[in-house]
């Protein structure tokens, strides 16, 4: 079993669309990232939770909006998105935000903003 | 100004060569990890190795070894004998002591392995 699931896989929307994209992990880890990756950039980390809590929230427009309910499940909430919004939203997770610990990653949602 | 630089956008090599994939890194910490990521076509990005800035032993596992050096900020991968499966992009990181876990990725390598 994958130690971090996400779903959907793909995801197509309107920039006037509510949707949410999920990562589940399995791993028993407590700190949870949400990236994007955009072709020919690096990964961008978006937001941190470390035991539920937000710890970072890197200067992301408030169109995307975090949920953590619990250390295994994470969400991403996408709502008026625009067109350069489309890209690869990698989920990954760590034991905790202890300096040097392997994130990993999940399989991502591709989303493409119509 | 970026921290990972990764300057091979793509590769690409015939099956059973060596390849050589280059990372070079900029940090003012003493204390800090370095990573290999390898992310197949199915978006996965698949954990590889960490090293820790206090060891610069090179290290091998099977067909892949990678080249630590201090001196030159580099953190180079070779895969020996490469094959189609190794085709993927790669992911060189680094997280410094100073910013907790947060990972500061390269752009990445494509490389091809051509049967």
């Amino acid at each position: 079993e994958t130690g971090v699931t996400q779903t959907p896989r793909h995801l197509v929307m309107g920039m006037t669309n509510k949707k949410s994209l999920k990562c589940e992990q399995h791993l028993g880890h407590n700190a949870m990232y949400w990236y994007k990756q955009s072709a020919k950039k690096p990964l961008e980390l978006m937001f941190v939770y470390n035991f539920k809590e937000q710890t970072e929230n890197n200067s992301v427009p408030s169109r995307f909006s975090p949920e953590c309910p619990n250390s295994s499940h994470l969400f991403l909430h996408l709502h008026t998105l625009q067109p350069e919004d489309s890209a690869l939203y990698l989920c990954a997770s760590s034991q905790d935000r202890g300096h040097g610990q392997p994130q990993h990653f999940g399989d991502g949602t591709r989303l493409s903003i119509l | 100004a970026q921290k990972v630089t990764q300057a091979q956008t793509e590769i690409s090599v015939v099956e059973k060569e060596d390849v050589t994939l280059d990372c070079v890194y900029e940090t003012r910490d003493t204390t800090y990890y370095l990573f290999w990521y390898k992310q197949p076509p199915s978006g996965e990005l698949v954990f590889l190795i960490r090293r820790n800035s206090f060891d610069e032993q090179n290290e091998i596992s099977g067909r892949y070894s990678w080249n630590f050096q201090k001196s030159t900020s580099s953190f180079n991968f070779t895969i020996t004998a490469s094959q189609v499966v190794d085709s993927a992009v790669y992911f060189c990181a680094l997280s410094e002591a100073s910013t907790g876990n947060q990972f500061y990725f390269g752009t990445g390598t494509s490389l091809t392995v051509i049967p």
